[in-house]
């Protein structure tokens, strides 16, 4: 079957512009990640939904981060007043119900802030 | 607060030689832990988990509570082998913490 779909697979955008990474889970898994990948700074956990609901939003950055699912399904990312160091890999990831099942990751959305 | 640690950046092995990458973490319950791998322009994958004890394409990992290692082990390395190796632990509802990563290198 499908698998994790992100979209873009590229994205340029100048600095201080919104971007909206968007992220199609596998069919039936309840639980969607996102995760960011930097040189340096490795895989970094930025936020879980179980359902459409996120239970804990502390990973997130900063406030120019959000991000929301709806219907249960399909989960954007949105970064407002990009800059540089929002550059990076975002990847997206589902499990079937919780963070200790097999999470499948998406091909990821590269950033690149100018 | 939980932490996952993989000392070595880059491993460079000949093919056939024995391969060890070194994960240790640190959490106060009992962990949950895994080993993924990124080839070269494919997405990230899961290669193993300990609680499934499976080996997968000869690699093992050996949950260690004493030492709080979580090492990956293969006898004879392989060409296609080369790729990136996460160790990741879950705890709790969070999704997962994942160490920095080592780079695998199977020289011919």
């Amino acid at each position: 079957g499908a698998g994790v779909s992100q979209s873009p697979s590229n994205k340029v955008t100048e600095k201080g512009k919104d971007v909206e990474l968007r992220c199609d889970p596998i069919s039936g898994h309840t639980a969607l990640y996102w995760y960011r990948q930097s040189l340096g700074q490795g895989l970094e956990f930025l936020i879980y939904f179980q359902g459409n609901s996120a239970p804990d939003k502390s990973g997130l950055p900063s406030d120019r981060f959000s991000a929301e699912r709806t219907g249960g399904s399909v989960s954007t990312l949105t970064i407002q007043r990009t800059q540089q160091e929002d550059s990076a890999v975002y990847l997206c990831a589902s499990s079937r119900d919780r963070a200790e099942d097999t999470q499948y990751f998406g091909p990821g959305t590269r950033l690149t802030v100018l | 607060a939980q932490r996952v640690t993989q000392p070595e950046k880059l491993l460079s092995v000949f093919k056939g030689a024995p391969v060890e990458l070194k994960c240790n973490y640190s959490y106060s319950g009992s962990p949950e832990l895994f080993w993924y791998v990124q080839y070269s322009r494919q997405r990230l994958q899961l290669l193993l988990r300990h609680i499934s004890r499976e080996s997968i394409k000869g690699f093992t990992a050996d949950l260690n509570k004493g030492e709080t290692s979580f090492h990956l082990k293969k006898p004879f390395a392989q060409e296609e082998d080369s790729a990136m190796y996460y160790c990741a632990l879950a705890g709790g509802a969070d999704g997962l913490t994942f160490g920095k990563g080592t780079h695998l290198i199977i020289q011919p």
